[in-house]
């Protein structure tokens, strides 16, 4: 069946240093996806989103990349900071109504001051 | 702040009880999520509604249920309620459906004694 799911389950990084979050994908028709932060006792918020026709998109301190090759999508943050420990989400968002969400199972990013 | 409020924020109950969570989407958004999100779980995504109806299921059980009402609020009703039921229950709201980020609420924390 279809599923997104990431990598690793946990992930520490320096305060400072760069961190990169992984997420598989396995269906070939996903064209969109969302990267979703979740800190802790809050609801998930919308980091950054991709279209399947771009292979890389920049925000403020994130970039997503997109390899539909391999169906492979990664977050990078640059210079992490402590405000930044959180679990994030790739997410495959639905595209009618009728589709399913689908998540992945998240990886929680510890900040190490 | 998401835009998007539940109530009640904590719910305690005893097995075999049945309670009703509340979600009010964002102003002039049509559709409505429900996720539960057990400890250090991911999201699993239950039921979407689109302007009333309903339009999509993820694995949501037989004892659960929902409903959109035509001021697009929505209702996630649980009965019969067991120990496993305890969990985060997110509900989230977007304009449409397809392409577009969910803003997630706040969450209900339910807990099952």
């Amino acid at each position: 069946g279809e599923s997104v799911g990431l990598h690793l389950p946990t992930l520490s990084v320096q305060e400072g240093d760069n961190s990169i979050i992984n997420c598989a994908y396995s269906n070939s028709a996903s064209d969109y996806f969302i990267w979703y932060k979740q800190e802790s006792g809050k609801g998930p918020q919308f980091i950054i989103d991709i279209r399947s026709n771009m292979d890389k998109r920049q925000g403020q301190r994130v970039t997503v990349l997109l390899n539909k090759t391999v169906k492979h999508l990664s977050l990078q943050i640059a210079a992490t900071q402590p405000g930044d420990s959180a679990v994030y989400f790739c997410a495959d968002p639905p595209r009618t109504s009728y589709d399913k969400v689908i998540f992945g199972p998240g990886t929680s990013l510890s900040v190490i001051p | 702040d998401s835009g998007v409020t539940q109530t009640p924020k904590h719910l305690i109950t005893a097995t075999g009880q049945r309670v009703t969570l509340r979600c009010s989407p964002r102003s002039g958004d049509l559709s409505v999520y429900w996720y539960q999100q057990s400890l250090d779980q991911g999201l699993q995504f239950l039921i979407q509604y689109y302007n009333g109806e309903e339009r999509a299921k993820g694995n949501i059980l037989e004892r659960f249920s929902a409903q959109q009402f035509p001021d697009l609020h929505s209702e996630l009703n649980l009965s019969s309620l067991e120990l496993g039921d305890s969990a985060l229950y997110f509900c989230a709201s977007s304009v449409d459906v397809g392409y577009n980020e969910q803003f997630f609420g706040p969450g209900t924390r339910l807990t099952v004694l």
